[in-house]
């Protein structure tokens, strides 16, 4: 049981350039959500979904996607990288209201 | 707006002592509440989590809810620097269909030897 997966571990990108921010989960977890957490600050919703072919945004959806067409996968993707969008990603899953599980991060530099 | 409020500290303790982390919350809805410990550098891993009025026990972890005063609290019993990070709280609701969870910005706590 591997929990919550996410790929790649860290990864620099040009301005302008896009990427996809893989999760996994393998707990079969309804609720799954992505953060970014900036350097002493707390986390911030990006996008979140209710289960797969449902998603939502959160506080700070700008310059990011989300598609969730399994249960088990949730990708972010971002389409022009920008300077703003440096941060640690994070990716989380939930059972209804029963904790968040979190992966380990994406440390996401863009230059 | 929903908020959940922590002093950002550092709260520094001596090792051995009861290290007291507190948050307070705006949305009366909230009926769950967690406490995630983040060492620097890594993901947040859940301590706590806490549904009821009064108290829960888990180890040297101790959760308070008091939902009229809208405080929630952990305190850490018999601090060991190993505890020294960055305790984060959230607060979200149970039932209907709203899952989102709203996380504070941190307390860091620092157990000094």
């Amino acid at each position: 049981n591997a929990g919550v997966t996410q790929t790649p571990k860290f990864r620099i990108l040009k301005i302008g350039q896009s990427m996809t921010l893989q999760c996994t989960q393998d707990m079969n977890h309804n609720y799954m959500y992505w953060y970014r957490q900036d350097p002493g600050m707390g986390l911030k919703l990006i996008y979140y979904s209710v289960g797969a072919g449902i998603t939502d945004k959160g506080e700070v959806p700008n310059g990011y996607n989300v598609s969730r067409s399994t249960t088990e996968d949730f990708p972010l993707r971002l389409e022009l990288a920008a300077p703003s969008q440096t941060s640690v990603y994070f990716c989380a899953s939930r059972y209804r209201d029963q904790p968040q599980h979190f992966g380990d991060g994406t440390r996401l530099s863009i230059l | 707006q929903k908020e959940v409020e922590q002093n950002s500290g550092p709260l520094s303790v001596p090792e051995g002592a009861i290290a007291s982390l507190n948050c307070t919350y705006s949305d009366r809805g909230s009926q769950s509440f967690f406490w995630y410990r983040q060492y620097s550098g890594k993901s947040p891993e859940l301590i706590m989590f806490i549904y009821s009025n009064g108290d829960k026990e888990d180890g040297r972890f101790t959760a308070q809810l008091n939902k009229a005063s809208q405080y929630v609290s952990l305190l850490i019993r018999d601090s060991q620097p190993s505890d020294s990070a960055t305790y984060l709280c959230a607060g979200g609701q149970r039932g209907g269909s709203n899952y989102k969870l709203t996380f504070g910005k941190g307390t860091l706590l620092t157990v000094n030897p």
